[in-house]
């Protein structure tokens, strides 16, 4: 089955500054690749997501990036703002057409 | 806009007691999933369903059963608590139609004393 990891566990950026997140997977037929965020007590939500056919989508201050190479994809925040403090987690498609399989998540604090 | 529900906010219940959390959609979703959330391990499957009356094992199915005898309704039953499955659960939606963008419920927080 699918294996994702997601890197770093935790990350803490200045406010205005640029964070990155990364996740790997390991099936190669995964053709969907979704950033979700979820700020403390809410529910996760989804943010962005890319297709295989596209290397790269953006939406205004973030953006995902997919390497199916060496089967990666990022999440980048520019700019980043105290509201971007949440937990931010990867759920590449797995083997079904139905089931998501997260990344452990990313703790991202933004330092004022 | 998608409308996920669930039945509790916060549940506090007594080893060995039976405990049902309920997921409910408004959406015509085919697909329902149910989640644990832990810190440190993300969401974990535990069962879904793609179709009333039918059930998937996710990866961590002991312990629980599920029920849907409707399109719109996802039951989670932990048939005798324990102090291990003191946790986050959520429920989630998805619809075949769509991309494949998950619909999550507001989460139960679950206490097992």
């Amino acid at each position: 089955g699918e294996n994702v990891e997601q890197h770093p566990s935790t990350l803490s950026v200045q406010e205005g500054d640029s964070a990155v997140i990364k996740c790997t997977y390991s099936d190669s037929a995964s053709n969907y690749f979704p950033w979700y965020k979820q700020e403390l007590g809410k529910r996760p939500q989804l943010i962005i997501d890319i297709r295989s056919n596209v290397g790269e989508k953006k939406d205004q201050r973030i953006a995902v990036t997919l390497n199916k190479t060496a089967k990666h994809f990022s999440l980048h925040i520019t700019e980043t703002q105290p509201e971007d403090s949440a937990v931010y987690f990867c759920g590449p498609q797995g083997g079904s057409n139905y089931q998501l399989i997260w990344g452990a998540g990313t703790k991202l604090i933004i330092k004022p | 806009d998608v409308k996920v529900t669930q039945s509790s906010r916060y549940l506090v219940k007594r080893t060995g007691e039976k405990v049902f959390l309920e997921c409910v959609q408004d959406m015509d979703h085919e697909n329902m999933f149910w989640y644990r959330q832990d810190p440190g391990l993300g969401l974990r499957l535990i069962y879904f369903s793609y179709d009333v009356k039918m059930k998937e094992k996710g990866d961590i199915p002991e312990g629980y059963s599920v029920s849907r005898e409707k399109k719109e309704r996802f039951s989670l039953i932990l048939e005798s608590a324990s102090t291990n499955q003191t946790s986050m659960y959520l429920c989630a939606t998805h619809a075949h139609s769509s991309h494949n963008e998950q619909f999550f419920g507001p989460g139960t927080r679950l206490t097992v004393l």
